[in-house]
């Protein structure tokens, strides 16, 4: 079966300090692949999107990057985070070219003092 | 407008009551269609999956309208444990890539 994993749970950084949180697919190849952030009381708002290694669509203009580093790794990153990246932070795949659903790891509660 | 619009309640409803919840979607061209559950803190995940011809997964049942880019959600029954968010997520290629667009969610909260 598949299992995506997802780390930290939870995180406190100050203003200006980098990130990186990672999340790795295992029981699946060549799964699509989602960074997701959800700001307190909002709705999922999609950030990156990758359908293989190396290939990242960014959805939002922003400070954060992220890379596929290999099949099932995907990372997020930034140099310098900002207040406004606080937020509830979700790697998810899906099965690649299908309509089918997404899955989602426990997600990262990144609070940014 | 948004892709995916829901009302975002909360519905206050006593323990056996039936509670609907709507969606609308914007993209015409979508392809699937979900709901997901979000408890507090946590994760969404999968409630059950919507296709045209209507589906029904015990006390739930869901209904997706493509003409109307509509899509619902009905809970019979409902119970305690049923207090979450719930999101309507729809499916579609957009600007050259495929991805699962989330309604800002549907908070219930079932009462004693």
């Amino acid at each position: 079966s598949q299992t995506i994993h997802q780390w930290p749970a939870t995180l406190v950084q100050p203003v200006g300090s980098p990130l990186s949180l990672e999340c790795t697919v295992e029981g699946t190849s060549n799964p699509n692949l989602y960074w997701y952030r959800q700001a307190a009381g909002r709705g999922l708002q999609l950030l990156f999107y990758s359908v293989g290694i190396g290939q990242i669509s960014s959805e939002v203009p922003q400070n954060l990057s992220a890379s596929r580093p290999q099949d099932r790794q995907f990372i997020l990153s930034s140099k310098k985070l900002l207040l406004s990246d606080s937020g509830f932070y979700l790697c998810a795949w899906s099965v690649r070219r299908s309509n089918t659903e997404a899955f989602f790891g426990q997600g990262t509660r990144l609070t940014v003092v | 407008r948004k892709e995916v619009e829901q009302d975002p309640g909360p519905f206050n409803v006593p323990e056996g009551a039936t509670v609907a919840f709507n969606c609308t979607y914007s993209n015409s061209a979508s392809q699937s269609f979900f709901w997901y559950r979000q408890d507090c803190r946590k994760e969404p995940k999968l409630l059950m999956s919507v296709y045209s011809s209507g589906n029904e997964d015990g006390r739930f049942t869901a209904q997706l309208n493509r003409a109307s880019q509509y899509i619902s959600l009905l809970i019979r029954d409902s119970k305690l444990s049923d207090s979450a968010t719930y999101l309507c997520v729809v499916n579609s290629w957009t600007a050259g890539r495929r991805a699962l667009t989330f309604g800002s969610g549907t908070r219930l909260q079932v009462q004693p």
